[in-house]
């Protein structure tokens, strides 16, 4: 498909496990974005990158949050040691250069820590 | 990190009403504005990207104004409708770092 997709759409985790999500997405895009929406709460940047930077940097700089991108279209989220405060949904999202072309997201996932 | 505020946080409106909701950002180093609709069960949708001060865009109902020297966008929706309802996000580049999203404020339009 042409968009952004993110696997899995679902996850429950135990507290205190680490988990890993992925986004894949639009070909040619340069610069991605993780965000965390929580009821309340709104959306929080986590990570951004641009181009090839295979490490991501940090929107809240965080130690339980990681993201890497091994090639240009696909990144993996990391958060480790899950806490019940971690449930959410985290969405990614890409856009073809900077913030100001429109950002492409994708469905998110629905992580629930338990 | 930048304070990017949207109001009200909720909206519960009429069908055929219209409505409005603000944006607020930082005056300084503005690059971009984005407004975005998030329907439930999908993904956010963009509805305008806005770069000049002044600007007003239009799609169909649904329209945005920008100041950015005074740090803010209306967007602005005519006659709502029942598929309206959804979280509508603002989004502030300052032409470093990333995107910053407001909250949100969440609309629902009664039949």
């Amino acid at each position: 498909g042409a968009g952004v997709s993110q696997s899995p759409r679902y996850k429950v985790a135990k507290r205190g496990r680490d988990v890993a999500l992925r986004c894949d997405s639009i070909s040619g895009h340069v610069t991605l974005y993780w965000y965390r929406q929580t009821l309340g709460q709104g959306s929080e940047v986590l990570t951004y990158s641009q181009s090839d930077a295979q490490r991501d940097k940090s929107g809240r700089p965080s130690g339980r949050f990681s993201a890497e991108r091994p090639e240009r279209s696909v990144s993996t989220l990391k958060i480790q040691r899950t806490e019940q405060g971690d449930s959410a949904v985290y969405l990614c999202a890409s856009s073809l250069v900077g913030g100001d072309t429109e950002a492409f997201f994708g469905q998110g996932t629905r992580l629930t820590v338990v | 990190i930048l304070n990017v505020e949207q109001s009200p946080q909720s909206l519960h409106v009429q069908e055929g009403d219209s409505t409005n909701f603000t944006c607020s950002f930082p005056s300084s180093n503005f690059y971009a504005l984005h407004w975005y609709r998030w329907e439930t069960a999908k993904s956010p949708e963009a509805l305008f990207v806005m770069t000049l001060n002044g600007d007003e865009k239009k799609k169909g109902r649904i329209s945005a104004t920008l100041n950015t020297k005074e740090g803010y966008s209306y967007l602005y929706i005519k006659g709502s409708q029942p598929e309206d309802s959804a979280t509508y996000l603002c989004a502030f580049y300052s032409g470093y770092s990333t995107l910053t999203f407001g909250k949100g404020t969440m609309l629902l339009v009664s039949p």
